[in-house]
């Protein structure tokens, strides 16, 4: 089993400009995430799903869209990046919200200049 | 407003020592608490997982407490080893579904 991944592990972007990080998980969860880690802080929720076909809001949902067309993708968007974007953004899937533990994807180091 | 804490945000230890990571929580509502390790450059891997029912949690030489009544976790690391070198993450699950983290502990272990 690959686990959680995620794609691309490193980008630029200039400011305006928008992208989609892909997250997949081989494990049949039922809730995925996005958080985002910036240095000295913890990590803060973006988005979450708790199945196929449904979203939710998290911490710090402003700027970015999500969706879950399919059970094992979770995708990421920025429509209009901006330089407060810039952090590290990590994908997590779980069995359930709360209960059980969490496993993480490599990341994503995205810049936005 | 929960909060985790996590102190020091750093340690430096000779190898060979045992040690003690804190958390604190400012509400005793949970449902569990998970501490996980952070490489640089990579995710996160989930070390210990704590339920709210539970006084502690073993893996290895990692030994996980938990005190709801006074808000507080601790994660004991016995005969510590450089490969224990990362960044240590606690994460806990309040009854309002809520998964607050805190910012770490940066642990160096010198050889």
């Amino acid at each position: 089993n690959a686990g959680v991944t995620q794609t691309p592990k490193f980008r630029v972007l200039k400011t305006g400009q928008s992208m989609t990080l892909l997250c997949a998980q081989d494990m049949n969860h039922e809730y995925m995430y996005w958080y985002r880690q910036d240095p000295g802080m913890g990590l803060r929720l973006i988005h979450y799903s708790v199945g196929e076909g449904t979203t939710a809001k998290g911490e710090v949902p402003d700027g970015y869209n999500v969706s879950r067309l399919k059970k094992q993708n979770f995708l990421l968007g920025l429509e209009s990046a901006a330089p407060s974007q810039t952090s590290v953004y990590f994908c997590a899937s779980s069995y359930s919200r709360v209960t059980y533990e969490q496993y993480f994807g490599p990341g994503t180091r995205l810049t936005v200049t | 407003k929960q909060e985790v804490t996590q102190i020091p945000a750093a340690l430096s230890v000779p190898e060979g020592e045992n040690l003690v990571l804190n958390c604190s929580f400012t509400d005793s509502a949970i449902y569990n608490l998970q501490w996980f390790r952070q490489d640089p450059g990579k995710g996160l891997t989930s070390l210990l997982l704590i339920q709210s029912s539970q006084r502690e949690q073993t893996s290895g030489r990692l030994n996980a407490s938990l005190d709801k009544s006074s808000g507080r976790s601790t994660l004991y690391i016995a005969a510590s080893q450089p490969g224990d070198s990362a960044t240590y993450l606690c994460a806990v699950s309040f009854s309002n579904y809520q998964l607050i983290w805190g910012a770490g502990t940066k642990l160096i272990i010198k050889p």
